[in-house]
């Protein structure tokens, strides 16, 4: 299985400044008939469902307010915070989808410095 | 509005197997797969398996592989997961996904807490 490792496991950032999680990928996620990392970031409060942020590496889902950004290809992403909310607190994971079995990073969780 | 709604919380002794639903509104529900990922506590998500809503297709973790069964009943617009040979270790909050495309989760049920104890 590919395995998603991300860093921090955890940081602390203060309100208005960015915050940036790292997820690395023991092989490359590049689709290569799409030309498409296939990679997406979910957040998860507590008691609730993950909630889908990011896809395609950089793609934003609708509704997703654009202080959230993804980049990275290859092996090597980064989901960026631009301007930390209070709202935002949560577990962040990344989630590789080119392999049929699915695999997730370990979460960061981001809080309030 | 797309809802995923998933059944109530269950208690299991090891060695039992558990059936869990997953009933969803707001789109055509054979054209979207579903997905069932767990969260163990303290641990990361953990994907299990999906299937084709459309053709009942399945794919299934090899870590589940044997213990396993995804299928759906398209009249009632559900999809099930059923987890048998249970252990303590399958103490988790089990979801339900929508697949966008290609594997992209972008809309989740609550969750189903399932206790394995004895």
């Amino acid at each position: 299985d590919i395995v998603m490792a991300q860093s921090p496991d955890s940081l602390a950032v203060s309100l208005g400044e960015r915050a940036t999680i790292n997820c690395k990928s023991s092989q490359s996620l590049l689709n290569r008939s799409n030309k498409k990392n296939c990679l997406a970031w979910y957040q998860q409060k507590p008691g609730q469902p993950p909630r889908l942020l990011i896809y395609w590496a950089s793609t934003r889902e609708s509704g997703v307010p654009d202080r959230f950004s993804g980049s990275g290809s290859g092996t090597d992403f980064t989901l960026t915070i631009s301007s930390l909310q209070a709202e935002d607190v949560a577990v962040y994971y990344c989630h590789q989808y080119y392999d049929t079995a699915r695999t997730f990073g370990q979460g960061t969780k981001v809080e309030i410095k | 509005q797309v809802q995923l709604v998933q059944s109530g919380a269950e208690v299991r002794k090891p060695g039992a197997s558990v059936k869990l639903s997953c009933e969803t509104s707001g789109y055509t529900f054979t054209n979207y797969a579903i997905h069932w990922v767990r969260q163990a506590p303290g641990q990361r998500l953990q994907w299990m398996g999906w299937i084709n809503t459309g053709n009942g297709d399945t794919k299934y973790s090899q870590n589940f592989q044997d213990r396993v069964t995804i299928t759906r009943d398209t009249s009632a617009r559900t999809a099930y997961m059923e987890l048998g040979s249970l252990r303590s270790e399958d103490t988790a909050i089990y979801h339900c996904a929508r697949d966008l495309v290609a594997g992209i989760l972008d809309y989740w049920g609550q969750g189903t807490l399932v206790t394995v104890s004895s």
